[in-house]
């Protein structure tokens, strides 16, 4: 079974500076993985995602994300953090099963916290 | 339409009512799954439809009732729930990979409260 570790509960970083998130996977192949956000009380937003190809991914808000293989990771990344960007992190793992149905793996989250 | 709906946004239930969530997405996606989500947790996969069949059942209580009606729709059927049931309730749906973009977009979430 997969599993998604986000070794970080917290994380405090200032406005303007730049961010990385952390994201560990276990999985036997290569898995779809998926960083969301969500702002209290809200849904999930998807921010980017990775299948194959290019390791690097580009998202949406100027989020990016590496696929390294070697070291099961999925590390998500901002040059430079805005005050909305406060939310709650999601790396996500997804099996790469026939007929696409599958249910996802999340790690336990990251809390984002931007300082002035 | 790249949106999954859910219907309705916040539910309040005593123990002895029956309601339902809905939720409806037209980007003719073929998995729909519902997701159930406590304070400060991460998302939990509860049900899985794949071409409207129930795929996957992760164990849950036989008084949360999933039906698919249609490839559009899925709802949620809730019956004698428990105060612990009390959650976000997420609806997702996704894209056969093998179609190309693989697609996988979640609701905006039914808050459900028991009373």
């Amino acid at each position: 079974a997969q599993s998604v570790t986000q070794p970080d509960i917290h994380i405090t970083v200032s406005e303007g500076a730049s961010l990385e998130l952390r994201c560990n996977y276990s999985y036997g192949a290569t898995p779809y993985l998926f960083w969301y956000v969500q702002s209290p009380g809200q849904g999930l937003q998807l921010l980017l995602k990775y299948f194959s190809g290019d390791t690097l991914v580009q998202g949406i808000k100027g989020f990016e994300a590496e696929f390294k293989r070697s070291q099961s990771s999925f590390n998500l990344r901002k040059p430079s953090v805005h005050w909305s960007d406060a939310a709650e992190y999601f790396c996500a793992v997804g099996a790469k099963s026939g007929g696409g149905a599958d249910g996802l793996t999340f790690g336990k989250g990251t809390h984002l916290i931007i300082q002035p | 339409d790249t949106e999954v709906t859910q219907t309705p946004k916040h539910l309040v239930m005593g123990m002895t009512n029956k309601k339902s969530l809905k939720c409806e997405q037209h980007m003719g996606h073929r998995a729909m799954y519902w997701y159930k989500q406590k304070a400060k947790k991460p998302p939990e996969l509860m049900f899985v439809y794949s071409y409207e069949k129930l795929s996957i059942n992760e164990s849950v209580p036989s008084r949360f009732s999933p039906e698919c009606p249609n490839s559009s729709l899925l709802n949620l059927h809730l019956h004698a729930l428990q105060p612990e049931d009390s959650a976000l309730y997420l609806c997702a749906s996704s894209q056969d990979p093998g179609l190309g973009n693989y697609g996988y977009t979640f609701g905006s979430g039914t808050r459900l409260t028991v009373v």
